[in-house]
């Protein structure tokens, strides 16, 4: 069975202050390793793909590394509007949806 | 990108009854998603809504409590029936271009209560 654990469940930084979120997976055979961002009351909003070890993609502030056990989430520098819940998901076996993890709430604070 | 549109947008239920959730895309996709975000739980898949055919639901998942529809490529309906309070929970339907990238997009979800 595909299991997902994100921690820390909550971080609260000050603005500017970078940091890193951690997503441990267990997947036979990884299709995919995606991280997602939630706000309040709306639904997630896909960030980044990654497929293999090795591999990093970028967007602003945020930085997404994957090993072959685990992803790490960079926030570079964060801003206040950076604060929401940020989610890592794993698509992999037989299964057809994604496997998510229960989030880091993530507050940065001016 | 796919916009997509969620109703109701939250309710108040009563134990025993039933609602319909609705699930309209701005374009027509072929893979279409329903989770379920409990407090402080992981998002959880429900079933794949496949049109034309019934559909698939996961493990824990019955098609007598969590029917679905999917009459076409734009639309899905998704019902919570003979709720109970463990029900309370966000619904949100999903959809994906090809299931393999895992890149969906979520509507803003139905937030229901059930006293």
């Amino acid at each position: 069975e595909d299991q997902v654990t994100q921690s820390p469940e909550a971080l609260r930084l000050q603005e500017g202050e970078s940091s890193s979120l951690n997503c441990s997976y267990t997947v036979s055979g990884l299709r995919g390793l995606f991280w997602y961002r939630q706000d309040p009351g709306k639904g997630p909003e896909f960030l980044f793909t990654l497929y293999s070890a090795g591999e990093e993609k970028e967007k602003e502030r945020l930085k997404a590394t994957l090993t072959k056990k685990e992803s790490f989430l960079h926030i570079t520098a964060p801003k206040p509007e950076d604060s929401a819940t940020y989610l890592c998901a794993v698509s992999g076996g037989g299964a057809d949806g994604l496997t998510f993890g229960k989030g880091t709430h993530l507050i940065i604070q001016p | 990108s796919a916009v997509i549109s969620q109703k109701p947008s939250r309710d108040i239920c009563q134990r025993g009854t039933s609602l319909t959730i609705q699930c309209q895309v701005d374009s027509q996709v072929t893979m279409m998603f329903w989770y379920r975000q409990q407090p402080g739980q992981s998002l959880t898949l429900i079933a794949t809504a496949n049109q034309g055919s019934e559909a698939t639901y996961e493990s824990g998942f019955v098609i007598d409590k969590f029917p679905i529809s999917r009459p076409n490529l734009t639309f899905s309906t998704l019902t919570v029936s003979n709720m109970s309070p463990e029900d309370s929970s966000i619904y949100l339907c999903s959809v994906g271009q090809g299931v393999s990238t895992g890149e969906l997009f979520f509507g803003e979800g139905s937030r229901l209560t059930v006293l």
